[in-house]
């Protein structure tokens, strides 16, 4: 089953934060995060494994709270590179399974 | 290392033909998924391919199938093209043996008229 994201659509001034979330009826064991810059393939940000360790780089991070069944991708101070639609992944016997996609508008 | 490579980039195919699309993966890596983007339907899992066996496969018709060879490049055929198979396909290559990070090919933009 499909992970749910939520918001669908995000507009940013450039410095502001956003926060992006992932939630599935399934028991999560892992988490992939992607971005797709409009007319680009999707782009690997990051996983995140069961344990709820939390992961970034530059100011993207995110966390997974697999009691809960979600994850939370961050993002801080916003620049306009940041742009695009996020989605998560969650394996399911095997197969990657994303959500519908979060998109990001990042405004001067 | 160059990139995962997608051929063709357009295709413009009439319902009722059949279409093959190619996949190279980067070079090392053993596994291959493809995918159908839609507007609507977002990314959908189409099947997974590693050392020649599919592996894994998703909720499409047999129409759409797929297949891998010794050097790890892969084909994805639909036949008998119905206009909703209209889509961006994109393969991507792994390898499994070091993390689950998927690189995405530029895919192929198929129009189904």
């Amino acid at each position: 089953q499909q992970p749910v994201q939520s918001p669908q659509a995000v507009i940013l001034r450039e410095g502001e934060d956003a926060v992006i979330n992932c939630s599935s009826s399934k028991a999560l064991y892992s988490v992939h995060w992607y971005r797709q810059k409009h007319g680009e393939a999707p782009v690997f940000l990051m996983i995140l494994l069961k344990g709820g360790e939390q992961k970034g780089h530059d100011k993207i991070s995110a966390s997974f709270n697999e009691k809960k069944q979600q994850s939370s991708l961050y993002l801080t101070a916003s620049q306009l590179s940041y742009s695009g639609t996020y989605f998560c992944g969650t394996e399911e016997m095997g197969k990657l399974i994303f959500g519908q996609g979060t998109t990001l508008q990042v405004k001067p | 290392k160059a990139g995962v490579t997608q051929t063709p980039r357009y295709l413009i195919k009439t319902r009722g033909q059949q279409v093959t699309l190619s996949c190279s993966p980067i070079s090392g890596h053993r596994s291959v998924s493809w995918y159908q983007q839609t507007p609507g339907q977002g990314l959908q899992f189409l099947f997974e391919y590693f050392s020649e066996t599919q592996r894994n496969k998703g909720n499409f018709p047999g129409r759409f199938s797929g297949r891998q060879f010794s050097n790890s490049r892969s084909e994805m055929n639909v036949s008998t093209l119905e206009l909703g198979d209209s889509a961006l396909y994109l393969c991507a290559s792994s390898d499994p043996g070091l993390t689950y990070e998927q690189y995405f090919g530029p895919g192929t933009r198929l129009t189904v008229t």
